[in-house]
């Protein structure tokens, strides 16, 4: 099993909807991100938190909001999905400074 | 803001050769520095990670690390097919209020000519 598991891999919703992108992990990091991957664009990052009472934006949070459920859980909404937030999810952890990040399988997201 | 470029590619060498793939941030005080590889669709994987000035091997892989000039650099010896992918690069950040994280490239495209 992943040690990083996101869930969907896939989905495909219309506009104005409601979701939920999850991310568990079983590292025991402390530290975890969510990430979109458009072409061309690289690994932007929208929301990241170091424990359940620490959340904090990253460069790109408009429109989305997250979850801190617990230490091994971090789950990204969009509240009200548009056709420009089509993308390559990506949830990631670390495990102190200076250290590298682990990533998910991503969460591959259309909406139309 | 803190930043990393990248060449976007692509980045075409012939098998067995050596591939040079590049990158330069914008904080001076940046402390650590990772390369990752990933392949389309997949996820990014760490291939090396380097924090002291000059060069750290491991195997076919060199990383370079020059902090005056604010680069950081990747050599792949004896090119493979499998090589083909698309190479990160990612600096790590920190800010004064406690929070760290990496910022990444938008990535190298690099292609391995059988």
């Amino acid at each position: 099993d992943a040690d990083v598991t996101q869930t969907p891999r896939n989905r495909i919703t219309k506009t104005g909807k409601r979701i939920m992108l999850e991310c568990s992990q079983t590292k025991g990091h402390d530290r975890m991100y969510w990430y979109r991957q458009d072409p061309g664009l690289g690994l932007r990052l929208i929301y990241y938190s170091f424990d359940v009472k620490d959340i904090n934006k990253g460069e790109i949070s408009d429109g989305y909001s997250v979850s801190r459920q617990a230490q091994a859980k971090f789950s990204l909404s969009l509240e009200s999905a548009i056709p420009n937030q089509t993308a390559l999810y990506f949830c990631a952890t670390r495990h102190s400074p200076n250290t590298e990040a682990f990533f998910g399988q991503g969460t591959r997201l259309t909406v139309v | 803001q803190k930043e990393v470029e990248q060449n976007s590619g692509p980045l075409s060498v012939p098998e067995g050769a050596i591939a040079s793939l590049n990158c330069t941030y914008s904080d001076r005080g940046s402390q650590s520095f990772f390369w990752y590889r990933q392949y389309s669709g997949k996820s990014p994987e760490l291939i090396m990670f380097i924090y002291s000035n000059g060069d750290k091997e491991d195997g076919r892989f060199t990383a370079q690390l020059n902090k005056a000039s604010q680069y950081v650099s990747l050599l792949i010896r004896d090119s493979q097919p499998s090589d083909s992918a698309t190479y990160l690069c990612a600096v790590f950040w920190y800010s004064g209020g406690g929070a760290d994280g990496l910022t990444f490239g938008k990535g190298t495209h690099l292609i391995i000519q059988p």
